[in-house]
């Protein structure tokens, strides 16, 4: 069984760092794009960032271009996101998503995890 | 950046009814395009890639269709159990510019 689970969300000042981390099992996971999608409170999706099976490719939203790095560990079978100079606006659930084929490039998701909250806030 | 429509925002629907569902890119992605659902509390659910192909355990009750610019997600007949919002999603930029539309909210009547 597929699972992702995410960790490391919670409440940060702006400017500040956080360092997210998605567990994953139950699929070879050198094998797959994995990716980060955000959902502000009440808010549609969006699309953050993507890494390549490998891990030598990585793609980035503009939105957190510069600010946000992508990267996977696949020993562990773990992806992360490092996220500095947080703003207001980057408040939002964190959902890591697995790649539904296994070209190692993203496309569309077919796995999710449950989330982890984000907040940016004084 | 591709922008992609999806109407309308809500729709109030009866069970057992068919469901059309919109969505319009801002300019021609081919067939890559997805939908998905997504229920309070939970995490969005892969319905349709390819903008035609049903993920693993999906109903037949879900189908996808269009190409280019315009494409529609239909629910032939629906149940309780698929009030949800629909999101639909473009993946053809390379490198990845991947974008989401707003969602379809489907309420009961």
């Amino acid at each position: 069984e597929v699972q992702l689970l995410e960790s490391g969300g919670g409440l940060v000042q702006p400017g500040g760092s956080l360092r997210l981390s998605c567990a994953a099992s139950g699929f070879t996971f050198t094998n797959y794009a994995i990716s980060w999608v955000r959902q502000a409170p009440g808010r549609g999706l969006e699309w953050v960032s993507s890494v390549s099976g490998s891990g030598e490719s990585t793609y980035y939203a503009d939105s957190v271009k510069g600010r946000f790095t992508i990267s996977r560990d696949n020993s562990k079978n773990t992806l992360y996101l490092q996220m500095n100079s947080l703003r207001a606006e980057d408040t939002a659930v964190y959902y890591c998503a697995k790649d539904w084929d296994n070209t190692g490039y993203p496309s569309s998701f077919d796995y999710w995890g449950q989330g982890t909250l984000v907040t940016v806030s004084s | 950046e591709i922008v992609m429509t999806q109407s309308p925002a809500t729709l109030s629907v009866s069970p057992g009814e068919r469901v059309t569902l919109s969505c319009r890119a801002s300019q021609s992605i081919s067939t890559n395009l997805a939908w998905y659902q997504q229920k309070p509390g939970q995490s969005p659910r892969l319905l349709i890639y390819g903008a035609s192909t049903r993920a693993t355990g999906i109903p037949a009750r879900f189908s996808g269709s269009g190409s280019g610019t315009e494409f529609t997600l239909t629910i032939s007949s629906l149940q309780s159990e698929d009030l949800a919002v629909y999101y639909c999603q473009q993946y053809n930029n390379w490198p990845p510019r991947f974008t989401f539309g707003l969602g379809t909210k489907l309420d009961l009547k």
